[in-house]
C-alpha cells in the first residue's frame, strides 16, 4: 500500500528564517509526486511535480527535490504570504485511475 | 491555464435534503475528475473517480448510492448528496486531470457543505 508521511506537522517561522519541509513515501513505482498550497478554506493549489530522483524545481522562494525515498520543499527567505498548509502527493505507476495518495500536510506560519 | 472552478462555493441546507456540486474545468479538458471530502485541519481523502462517459469508481466505504457522480460532458462533473444528514457536511473538493502525457490534477476551490 502507498504511504506518506510528512514532517513535521507545524512549522513556526520568523520572517527570513529559511527551513524544508519533508515528505517521505512508499510507492511501488512512483509515477510522478506533487507539491500542493493550501490556504484555509480554499483548495490545493498546484506548485511541482517532481517525475525522478535528482529532479529540482523552483519557483519563487520555493525549491523541491526528490530522492528514491522522500522529497523536501525547501523554503528560502519566507514572507508572511508564504504561510499555508503545504501537501504532498504520490502518484504510483499502477494506481487505479491514477489517483493521488496525500501526506498529512505540514501547516506553514510566517511571522513577521 | 488549468483553471477548476466549483458551484456553489458554500451551501446550508436541511437534513433529508439533496444537494448538487458542481465541478468544471474552465480552460482545459479533463477525461478524469476526482472528488475528495476533507475534514478541519486533515488531509484530503478521496472520495471517487470519474471518467467522462462512464460510471464513477468509489473508493472503499463511501456509499455509491448516497453520493451520486456524474461526469457528462469533458468539462463538467456534478456530484450530489442525496438525503443530506449532519454528518455530511464538510469541505467538498474537485480536482482535474490534465494529462498530455504527465497528469497532474488541478483543483478548484472546494465547496462547504452544512447540513443542519
Amino acid at each position: 500500500e502507498d504511504q506518506v508521511t510528512q514532517s513535521p506537522e507545524a512549522l513556526r517561522l520568523q520572517e527570513g528564517e529559511s527551513s524544508s519541509l519533508n515528505c517521505s513515501y512508499t510507492v511501488s513505482g512512483l509515477r510522478g509526486l506533487f507539491w500542493y498550497r493550501q490556504d484555509p478554506g480554499k483548495g490545493p493549489e498546484f506548485l511541482f511535480t517532481l517525475y525522478s530522483a535528482g529532479e529540482e524545481k523552483e519557483k519563487e522562494r520555493l525549491k523541491a527535490t526528490l530522492t528514491k525515498k522522500e522529497s523536501f520543499l525547501h523554503i528560502t527567505a519566507p514572507k508572511p504570504e508564504d504561510s499555508a498548509t503545504y501537501l504532498c502527493a504520490v502518484q504510483a505507476i499502477k494506481a487505479a485511475g491514477n489517483k493521488l495518495t496525500f501526506g498529512g500536510g505540514t501547516r506553514v506560519l510566517v511571522k513577521p | 491555464g488549468a483553471v477548476v472552478s466549483q458551484h456553489p462555493s458554500r451551501v446550508i441546507c436541511k437534513s433529508g435534503t439533496s444537494v448538487k456540486i458542481e465541478c468544471r474545468s474552465l480552460d482545459f479538458q479533463a477525461t478524469t475528475m476526482f472528488w475528495y471530502r476533507q475534514f478541519p485541519k486533515q488531509s484530503l481523502m478521496l472520495m471517487a473517480t470519474s471518467n467522462e462517459g462512464s460510471k464513477a469508481t468509489y473508493e472503499q466505504g463511501v456509499e455509491k448510492d448516497k453520493f451520486l457522480i456524474n461526469h457528462a460532458s469533458l468539462t463538467l462533473s456534478t456530484l450530489t448528496v442525496t438525503s443530506a444528514h449532519p454528518e455530511d457536511s464538510s469541505f467538498y473538493i474537485c480536482s482535474a486531470e490534465r494529462g498530455a502525457g504527465r497528469e497532474t490534477q488541478y483543483f478548484g476551490p472546494g465547496t462547504r457543505l452544512l447540513v443542519l
